[in-house]
């Protein structure tokens, strides 16, 4: 049963324009969320967080919202750059337990 | 944030054979996690190491397959065995950083091709 969904796999955006990558869970006890970015035969690289009690939490280019009551978080990033070409997986977990994973959107950035 | 260095980054294995991933961080560190990438597909945990315990291994993963070992808080071993095309995968380690969060850091992973 997959906990975290991402229900897009792939996405394209024009250079300058903004990536929104949406992600969905089914369990209301998380409490903490995350997005990774992972380049293609490397590991994921931690990218921003968000706890339950916020709803938005930004840093630089990029910015998470949390909805609660749509069990929906998003990741913004503007303006979208080709280098943040790359596979964006979302995470979820409860007290920092263990880590559930969304199943990644690619994002393609066109120059 | 924690710096995770896992050896090899890469290798092509016969099959039939078992190939140990060794994770080393740069702090002391509760838990550590092992999870595996298939072309395709999402990150799966394969198992939770704690130091001084036996590791959980989650559903569809066993310890005769993958046996890990945990001796201090600072270093862990996957051992992938008996190898087979299925078992090509990225491998990695991660750590979680209760001082961040609990954010987890992942290592840079270990490319196993079985042939």
């Amino acid at each position: 049963d997959q906990q975290v969904k991402q229900n897009s796999p792939s996405l394209s955006v024009q250079e300058g324009r903004i990536s929104i990558l949406n992600c969905d869970y089914t369990n209301s006890m998380f409490d903490y969320f995350l997005w990774y970015k992972k380049y293609p035969a490397e590991g994921p690289t931690f990218l921003i967080s968000i706890s339950s009690i916020k709803d938005k939490n930004e840093d630089g280019r990029f910015t998470v919202f949390l909805n609660k009551s749509a069990k929906h978080l998003s990741l913004h990033i503007v303006p979208s750059q080709p280098g943040d070409s790359a596979v964006y997986f979302c995470a979820a977990s409860v007290n920092g337990n263990q880590f559930y994973f969304g199943t990644g959107t690619s994002l393609t950035v066109i120059p | 944030s924690a710096v995770i260095s896992q050896k090899p980054s890469r290798d092509i294995c016969q099959r039939g054979t078992s190939l140990t991933i060794q994770c080393q961080v740069d702090s002391q560190v509760t838990m550590m996690f092992w999870y595996r990438q298939q072309p395709g597909q999402s990150l799966t945990l394969i198992a939770t190491a704690n130091q001084g315990s036996e590791a959980t291994y989650e559903s569809g993963f066993v310890i005769d397959k993958f046996p890990i070992s945990r001796p201090n808080l600072t270093f862990s071993t996957l051992t992938v065995s008996n190898m087979s095309p299925e078992d090509s995968s990225i491998y990695l380690c991660s750590v979680e950083d209760g001082t961040a969060g609990n954010t987890i850091y992942f290592g840079e992973g270990s490319w196993l091709t079985v042939v």
